[in-house]
């Protein structure tokens, strides 16, 4: 069966440092892979999706980067964090295969910029 | 452009009792329509999908929802509330057009099951 590991799962940072979020998914090949964020435990804002590696579209301008190194391995990354950074990032994944087009979450990343 | 309203804030329902949690969707094209249920500080679990088929979709957890084209809704249901069922519901829709498709997700609702 397939499963989504991210981490950390908590995690504080001061303004201006870098940031990296990890996310690999395993029992699947060729996912589609995706970063959210959910601000004020509400809605969700799709920040990356990936359809392959190394191909990375942006839904929205911001402080943040994603890149693909592997096929199943999906990074989000600062330069410079800023205070509004701060949020819970949510990865996920769904399959390219006929029928399945739902997305799978993993456990979410807090992160708090002070 | 695809769209998603979830009109209620916050659910209230008694235990035992039947709850709806009230979705509708804006998309061209044959929709793929989805529920999650997420607890605080948790990731999103996948409860049920419309893709094609029959109207009324069963799920995890003894929920189900009602596909209607008509009135381009997809409400979650459940004919018995459980106190652990609190928490929050998110419905999503994706266009059925062939290769990568965004989901959109509504804002959520809030689902309190009192005791």
């Amino acid at each position: 069966s397939q499963t989504i590991h991210q981490w950390p799962a908590t995690l504080v940072q001061p303004v201006g440092s870098p940031l990296s979020l990890e996310c690999t998914v395993e029992g699947t090949s060729n996912p589609n892979l995706y970063w959210y964020r959910q601000a004020a435990g509400r809605g969700l804002q799709l920040l990356f999706y990936s359809v392959g590696i190394g191909q990375i579209s942006s839904e929205v301008p911001q402080n943040l980067s994603a890149s693909r190194p592997q096929d199943r391995q999906f990074i989000l990354s600062s330069k410079k964090l800023l205070l509004s950074d701060s949020g819970f990032y949510l990865c996920a994944w769904s399959s390219t295969l006929p029928g399945g087009p739902e997305a799978f979450f993993g456990q979410g990343t807090r992160l708090t910029v002070v | 452009a695809q769209s998603v309203a979830q009109p209620e804030d916050q659910v209230n329902v008694a235990e035992g009792n039947p709850l709806t949690v009230k979705c509708t969707y804006s998309v061209s094209g044959n929709p793929y329509l989805f529920w999650y249920v997420q607890y605080p500080n948790r990731g999103l679990q996948f409860l049920l999908k419309y893709i094609t088929g029959d109207n009324l979709v069963k799920g995890s957890y003894g929920f189900e929802a009602e596909f209607n084209k008509s009135q381009t809704s997809f409400h979650l249901k459940k004919p018995s509330a459980l106190v652990s069922d609190s928490a929050l519901y998110f419905c999503a829709v994706r266009a059925n057009s062939g290769g990568y498709q965004k989901v959109t997700f509504g804002t959520g609702t809030k689902l309190q099951v009192i005791p």
